[in-house]
């Protein structure tokens, strides 16, 4: 199967950008997402990009995209304590996601 | 809105015993998925509804898993008998897919099982 992978920990001090690397095998992936999961709920949809772009930026969000690496990333700037989550990275087709396993953030004073 | 609701937030039962989760999607979605959370397989799509009508139950596990979505406004998963590695945390999501390529899912907060 598809497979997308991500590393489990990050480590940052408030204030600083946080940068989010994932890395993926599916290429008929129109869109791809990062969601957040916050402790003891459910995730949400923090930004995503359509296939054809190279970047997005959404206020302190910057995707960065390359399709013939397979590379996906995430930065967030100023990076503040409550950004401290897991982090997906998810690209598959609309009917059949493929999640990484997760990067949990972790901000510190 | 209240988004997605899911119910227990937390059971714990015994092995063999059966188990069921409930789910209550956000009005208007059409599209309903299962999912369960472990620390070792991540996240894995069980079984999505489009319109009530199961189309994907390829990630089932077993027989011992089914799904039902008798009307819009509700779903259920149930294990039946329940086994000590089942224990995982089941998302339910739902999303107002029209079909295309973009597909946003709305997460509940998920039900946390345990099974002894």
């Amino acid at each position: 199967g598809e497979d997308v992978e991500q590393s489990l920990f990050l480590s940052v001090r408030e204030g600083d950008s946080s940068v989010i690397n994932c890395t993926y095998t599916d290429s008929s992936s129109t869109y791809l997402y990062w969601y957040k999961q916050e402790p003891g709920a459910g995730l949400q949809l923090l930004t995503y990009i359509f296939s054809n772009m190279d970047m997005k930026q959404d206020q302190r969000l910057t995707v960065l995209l390359n399709k013939k690496d397979k590379h996906l990333s995430l930065r967030i700037a100023d990076t503040q304590t409550g950004d401290s989550a897991i982090y997906f990275c998810i690209t598959g087709t609309a009917s059949k996601l493929t999640f990484g396993t997760g990067t949990r953030l972790q901000v510190t004073l | 809105d209240a988004g997605v609701i899911q119910s227990p937030r937390h059971e714990v039962t015994e092995m063999g015993q059966e188990v069921t989760l409930r789910c209550k999607p956000i009005s208007g979605h059409n599209s309903l998925f299962w999912y369960r959370q472990t620390m070792m397989r991540g996240l894995e799509l069980l079984i999505y509804f489009n319109n009530n009508v199961p189309i994907d139950d390829s990630g089932m596990p077993e027989d011992r898993f089914s799904a039902k979505m008798p009307n819009a406004s509700f779903s259920t998963l149930k294990i039946q008998p329940s086994e000590p590695r089942d224990s995982a945390v089941y998302f339910c999501a739902s999303s107002p897919w029209d079909g295309g390529d973009y597909n946003e899912q709305f997460f509940g907060p998920g039900t946390r099982l345990t099974v002894l």
